[in-house]
Formats: C-alpha cells, structure tokens, sequence
C-alpha cells in the first residue's frame, strides 16, 4: 500500500513569490495535516483538513493557505514568500481523528528554499 | 512553557546499552501519546502508540504517567540502527483537536 506522497521534493523560490505544495494521502484516509520544520526547529502544526473542511490551523499568518480536494489529496499555498519561509514541509495523513485511527503517518516531505 | 519538552541529549551509547528517554507535557486535557523516530533528513516515523499506562514492543517500553504528565521510552539492546532523533508527541482534544505536539527531539546515537 502507497504511503504519503508529496511533491514536489525540492523547490527554490525568491522572496515575495508564492509556492504550492501538494499531498496525496494514503487510500482510505480522509484527514490531512501540514507541519513545518525549520531547521534546528522542532515541528510546528499549520493546518489540517478534514472531508474538505479546514478544521483547525497553527499559528501561522494567513498567507498560509491551503485546501483539499474530494480525492481527499491537499495543497499547501505559501504566499508574499519571506526568508524564514524555508524549511521542509511534511504532510500527514491519518484515516480519522478520533480513537486509535488517529494516527498520523508521514509523507517525504517538501524542501522549500526561499532566496 | 512548551506543550512538549524533551531532553535534547545528544544520547552516546554503545550497542547492547539500555537508554531513557524522558518526556513532559503541558496540556493535563492530552489524550493521546506516541513516539516517533525521524532519520536524518527524512520524515517521522512512528515508532510507538502510547494509549494506557504503557506498553512494549520488542526492545521498545513506553511509559505513561497522566498525573505526572510524563512519558518515557526505553530501549534495550541498543542497535546501531537505533540511531535516530527520537520525538515525543502528544495529541489533544477540544480546541486543539487535530494537531499534534512535537518535542524538539532527542538524539540518539548508537557506536559500535
């Protein structure tokens, strides 16, 4: 069975320009999160998503965004991009948020370099 | 004060060692626990569900202490491949429902 899938793996991007990540959950799960590491940082919480839905989100400025798609696959879009911006991006996927199920498994991750 | 704070080591054992790793939470309402490791450069793995009072897997024991909210993993017979940052994470309800919290980690590092 697939894993978590992300693309692309590495992306450099200038400031002020906009990135777009994607996730592909594994079949069967419904739930996506967004977490940023930077480096030397522990991983911190950007979004999740749920049956299409943002349901909760980290504290991030808006331009953060993202969403998901009915193949429960998700974005990630980073706006006005700034130097701290870069970090790796990983996704997650879990089949649901409560009970057991929760779970989160991890995709690859996303390298975002902002120059 | 961090939701999940670790003891960031580093940790340098040789193998067969038996090493602890040590965690505290912040959120008394935290329903959730689990150990993660996480390769250099690679995403985290889950290593561990913490759901009761503890449990074991193979050379892997994870505690759980609710009214002292605290976690703890210890490995048996050290591995070479144990090598590793190991996280600590914990899940809540309520407002934060979703969202996970990561320890900064603890290094690991198992010579021959």
């Amino acid at each position: 069975e697939a894993g978590v899938t992300q693309s692309p793996t590495h992306l450099i991007k200038t400031r002020g320009q906009q990135a777009t990540l994607r996730c592909s959950p594994i079949s069967g799960h419904t739930s996506v999160y967004w977490y940023q590491q930077a480096l030397g940082l522990g991983l911190q919480f950007l979004l999740w998503y749920d049956e299409g839905e943002e349901r909760n989100r980290g504290n991030f400025p808006p331009r953060f965004s993202g969403r998901q798609f009915p193949n429960y696959s998700s974005e990630l879009n980073v706006n006005a991009l700034e130097l701290e911006d870069s970090a790796l991006y990983l996704c997650a996927s879990s089949l649901t948020v409560y009970g057991p199920q929760e779970t989160q498994y991890f995709g690859p991750g996303t390298r975002l370099l902002v120059l | 004060r961090k939701e999940v704070e670790q003891d960031p080591g580093p940790f340098n054992v040789p193998e067969g060692a038996t090493v602890a790793f040590n965690c505290t939470y912040s959120n008394s309402a935290s329903q959730s626990f689990f150990w993660y490791r996480q390769d250099c450069r690679k995403e985290p793995k889950l290593l561990m569900s913490v759901y009761s009072s503890g449990n074991e897997d193979g050379r892997f024991t994870a505690q759980l202490n609710r009214a002292s909210q605290y976690i703890s993993l210890l490995i048996r017979d050290s591995k070479l491949s144990d090598s590793a940052t190991y996280l600590c994470v914990v899940n809540s309800e309520g407002s934060t429902l979703g969202r996970l919290y990561f320890g900064r980690g603890t290094q690991l590092t198992v010579w021959p």
